[in-house]
């Protein structure tokens, strides 16, 4: 089955804890990219992939890191989470301008 | 950059009706899709219309591109329909989607 999987699905951490979330893709996409969700700010693009080793700022990169060291995998890491950080986050993957595809969602909460 | 707008923003049902949510878009796309956000945060692929219609099930949607709108309809709503739609349109080659601010959409038994 073709998919976009992210772990955990839940996380409660407290403030400058280092953490990573996972996101894997079974479709051998070249594009992948992670997106967090905010009341009354929409979705928003964190960092974007267009290929192994190549990645790129979206619209609020700050207090993120990525890494594509694989193609069917792309880390979302959070050196020093903030409480401001809490949020929805989504990871992403297609080929082009084609369909894509979502992960199941990771609810970061920091305390 | 496009600007993708979608209405209405809210939306209650009763269960059994029909709706039609719309999208709007600033600028030729060559892609579009169609999400819902169920109560539970995730977001399900419905339709990736470019342009003409499709159908799946209850739900079809139609994008006229050359008039850069797309439009969902929902009809016989049931309770699990409810939700936000969205709407999105690829931009910079696709490596990041533009999303409408959604329409919020509540089917009552």
């Amino acid at each position: 089955e073709a998919q976009v999987t992210q772990n955990p699905r839940y996380l409660i951490t407290v403030t400058g804890k280092k953490l990573t979330v996972t996101c894997s893709q079974n479709m051998n996409h070249e594009y992948m990219s992670w997106y967090r969700q905010d009341p009354g700010l929409g979705l928003r693009q964190i960092y974007y992939s267009m290929n192994v080793e190549v990645t790129d700022k979206g619209d609020v990169p700050e207090g993120y890191k990525v890494s594509r060291k694989e193609k069917r995998n792309f880390p979302l890491i959070l050196e020093s989470p903030s409480p401001n950080q809490t949020s929805l986050y989504f990871c992403a993957s297609g080929q082009g301008t084609t369909e894509a595809f979502f992960g199941q969602g990771t609810r970061l909460t920091v305390v | 950059g496009i600007q993708v707008e979608q209405s209405p923003p809210d939306l209650i049902l009763q269960e059994g009706a029909n709706s039609t949510l719309r999208c709007n878009f600033s600028d030729s796309v060559n892609n579009l899709q169609w999400f819902h956000q169920n109560p539970w945060g995730q977001l399900i692929n419905l339709f990736y219309i470019p342009s003409g219609t499709k159908q799946n099930g209850r739900l079809s949607a139609t994008t006229v591109a050359t008039e850069r709108y797309s439009l969902l309809y929902i009809s016989s709503s049931q309770t699990t329909d409810s939700g936000v739609y969205f709407c999105a349109v690829p931009y910079n080659q696709g490596g990041k989607l533009i999303f409408g601010q959604g329409t919020e959409l509540s089917v009552k038994p």
